[in-house]
């Protein structure tokens, strides 16, 4: 089955230990991006990847780090975490053939992240 | 550069009524236009899109969305509310990056189903 998968499913921390959320997908994507939802202010992108070893920064990428090592994965990484960074975290991938595939983007179930 | 607004971020409908969803959107280029829906604790799920051609773009679960360009608006609509139908629902534009494009979203209207 086609997926993205997120882990943890739920998190709660603390100030400045370091975590990392997992992604991967099974779907050999070339495009994954990093999401945070917040109420009212509906997805920010964090970081997104065009390729491996290829990254570039969202709208809102203070505090984050990614990496893309190999295809089918993409973590979020928070050095120091901070109150501010609790929230909801979304992965996405997409890719394929043609230009209309490349612009569907498929959803991980979300990381609900809350730092105390 | 693209956006998106969403008009109202809650709605509320009674059963059988008919569902409208606002979306307008900014871009410099012929748009991919998408609207998400994502059900209680779970992620976003496509419902549908358009790309070129037909304007009016049918999706799952009897939802439909027509491009208008003059208007730039791709509102969202469904004949007949029922309470499966409650989630909050994603207005989306893709900023085609070459060919590869960053989706930017919407705020997002919470759609209310009454008995």
């Amino acid at each position: 089955e086609a997926q993205v998968t997120q882990n943890p499913r739920y998190l709660i921390t603390v100030t400045g230990k370091k975590l990392t959320v997992t992604c991967s997908q099974n779907m050999n994507h070339e495009y994954m991006s990093w999401y945070r939802q917040d109420p009212g202010l509906g997805l920010r992108q964090i970081y997104y990847s065009m390729n491996v070893e290829v990254t570039d920064k969202g709208d809102v990428p203070e505090g984050y780090k990614v990496s893309r090592k190999e295809k089918r994965n993409f973590p979020l990484i928070l050095e120091s975490p901070s109150p501010n960074q609790t929230s909801l975290y979304f992965c996405a991938s997409s890719g394929g053939r043609g230009l209309i595939a490349k612009n569907i983007q498929y959803f991980g179930a979300g990381t609900r992240l809350s730092v105390l | 550069a693209q956006s998106v607004t969403q008009l109202g971020s809650h709605v509320s409908v009674s059963e059988g009524a008919l569902v409208l969803l606002r979306c307008n959107y900014s871009s410099s280029v012929p748009p991919y236009l998408f609207w998400y829906v994502q059900y209680p604790n779970q992620g976003l799920q496509l419902l549908l899109k358009y790309t070129t051609g037909a304007t009016l773009v049918k999706g799952i679960n009897g939802f439909e969305a027509e491009f208008k360009k003059s208007e730039t608006s791709f509102h969202l609509t469904k004949p007949s509310a029922h309470m499966s139908d409650a989630a909050e629902y994603f207005c989306a534009v893709s900023d085609l990056l070459g060919s590869q494009g960053n989706l930017i979203f919407g705020k997002g209207t919470k759609l209310s189903v009454k008995p």
